[in-house]
């Protein structure tokens, strides 16, 4: 089955912890990209990669990094640095083009809680 | 900044009641508008929208964009409590995809 599988679905970290996200896809595709989502919000970017070795910082990058030393894979680190961190996390990937960005298929999401 | 700006933000109606969300963005050169549903965890995708003024359909649900006024809308005739969902709609910008904060619906049977 091709997808985008994410782990763990739920998390539970205390304040001054780091944390990694884990987001795996065989879907093939070149791009990846990691969301936040608060209560009643839309997604907002936290970073994205357009290919292996290579990222980009989205709207709310601050407190968080990420690493693409594999295609299928983008894990997200929480650091604890991010002020706010209880948060619904998305990953999703797409095919790339040259002429835009295209349709994005997402995983089921990680849904971290600081305590 | 380029923003996409969905509304009502929150809507109830009853089983069988048609809808109408709307989607509005600021910036014009642009490829697409994505419409996604998101019930409890991952968005699925409903459609892809490129050209103005052709509707897409699929079973109860369409949409249409119209590029000149900047807007789209999507909607859900005799809706089902199975409609119930946050609806998404995005932007293509150069790499990335630009969000609306959502229309949370809710049909109550």
């Amino acid at each position: 089955d091709g997808g985008i599988t994410q782990s763990p679905k739920y998390l539970f970290r205390k304040e001054g912890q780091n944390v990694t996200l884990s987001c795996e896809q065989n879907l093939n595709h070149d791009a990846m990209y990691w969301y936040r989502q608060d209560p009643g919000q839309g997604l907002r970017l936290i970073y994205y990669s357009q290919i292996v070795n290579d990222f980009q910082k989205g709207d709310i990058a601050e407190g968080y990094s990420v690493s693409r030393e594999k295609k299928e894979s983008f894990p997200l680190t929480v650091t604890s640095a991010q002020k706010n961190p209880t948060a619904f996390y998305l990953c999703a990937s797409s095919t790339r083009t040259s002429g835009g960005a295209h349709e994005q298929f997402f995983g089921p999401g990680t849904r971290l809680t600081v305590l | 900044e380029d923003k996409v700006v969905q509304s009502p933000l929150s809507l109830v109606v009853h089983e069988g009641d048609t809808v109408t969300l709307n989607c509005s963005y600021e910036v014009t050169n642009f490829r697409s508008l994505l419409w996604y549903k998101q019930e409890k965890k991952a968005p699925t995708f409903l459609f892809m929208l490129t050209s103005s003024g052709i509707e897409k359909k699929s079973g109860r649900l369409s949409s249409i964009l119209d590029k000149k006024e900047l807007f789209s809308i999507l909607n859900i005739t005799a809706t089902q409590t199975g409609d119930s969902a946050i609806y998404l709609c995005a932007r293509t910008g150069a790499q990335k995809l630009v969000f609306g904060q959502g229309t949370r619906l809710t049909i109550n049977p």
